[in-house]
């Protein structure tokens, strides 16, 4: 079965952009989990969605936004980019996003801002 | 705030021996811990989880360890191998609050298996 896919792998953007990244769950998981890693830390929780709808949301600005489609698919959308958004961005899906239950994560997508 | 953290950044160990990675926390409303390894330019890939209903799970060569009234965690891979070299991280969650089903991540610590 296939894992988790992002696309794209790898973005260049320049500040002021805005940028949209893409996620497929595991065939079967109906919730998707946003997380951004900088260089030297751990992931950090940006959103969690389960069928389409919000439920969680971690400490970003409001430049920060995402989605998730009937498919269960998601995008993340940062707007009016910032140097400070370079890192990678990691999409992790389960079955129904519930405490207790394992994430499982996509290889990523590393966004540099120039 | 650093919630969770892992406070060794780097870990070295021979061949076969035992590595032992930590991990310490300070939300007592955390009830379920996971740990996983990442190698450079993958995602991270789970590992093992444990629930704080339990003190201790083993799958294979690796074991978490969880100390509730401490809120340490550790991770025993038994023996160690070359290939298990990477970037571990643990992590954890709790039912509550307005981040459902969030996990919070420690730094990271990274690991190397000398042959």
């Amino acid at each position: 079965d296939a894992g988790v896919t992002q696309s794209p792998t790898h973005l260049i953007k320049t500040r002021g952009q805005q940028v949209t990244l893409r996620c497929s769950p595991i065939s079967g998981h109906k919730s998707v989990s946003w997380y951004q890693q900088v260089l030297g830390q751990g992931p950090q929780f940006i959103f969690q969605y389960y069928e389409k709808e919000e439920r969680g949301r971690g400490n970003f600005p409001d430049r920060f936004s995402a989605r998730q489609f009937p498919n269960y698919s998601s995008e993340l959308n940062v707007n009016a980019l910032l140097l400070g958004d370079s890192a990678l961005y990691l999409c992790a899906s389960s079955f129904t996003g519930r405490p207790g239950e394992t994430q499982y994560f996509g290889p990523g997508t590393r966004l540099l801002v120039l | 705030d650093q919630q969770v953290k892992q406070n060794s950044p780097s870990l070295s160990v021979q061949e076969g021996r035992i590595s032992i990675l930590n991990c310490d926390y300070t939300n007592s409303m955390f009830d379920y811990f996971l740990w996983y390894k990442k190698y450079p330019a993958e995602g991270p890939t789970f590992l093992i989880s444990i629930s704080s209903i339990k003190d201790k799970n083993e799958d294979g060569r690796f074991t978490v360890f969880l100390n509730k009234s401490a809120k340490h965690l550790s991770l025993h891979i038994v023996p160690s191998q070359p290939g298990d070299s990477a970037v571990y991280f643990c992590a954890a969650s709790y039912a509550g609050g307005t981040s459902y089903g969030k996990l919070t991540f420690g730094q990271g610590t990274i690991l190397t298996v000398h042959p």
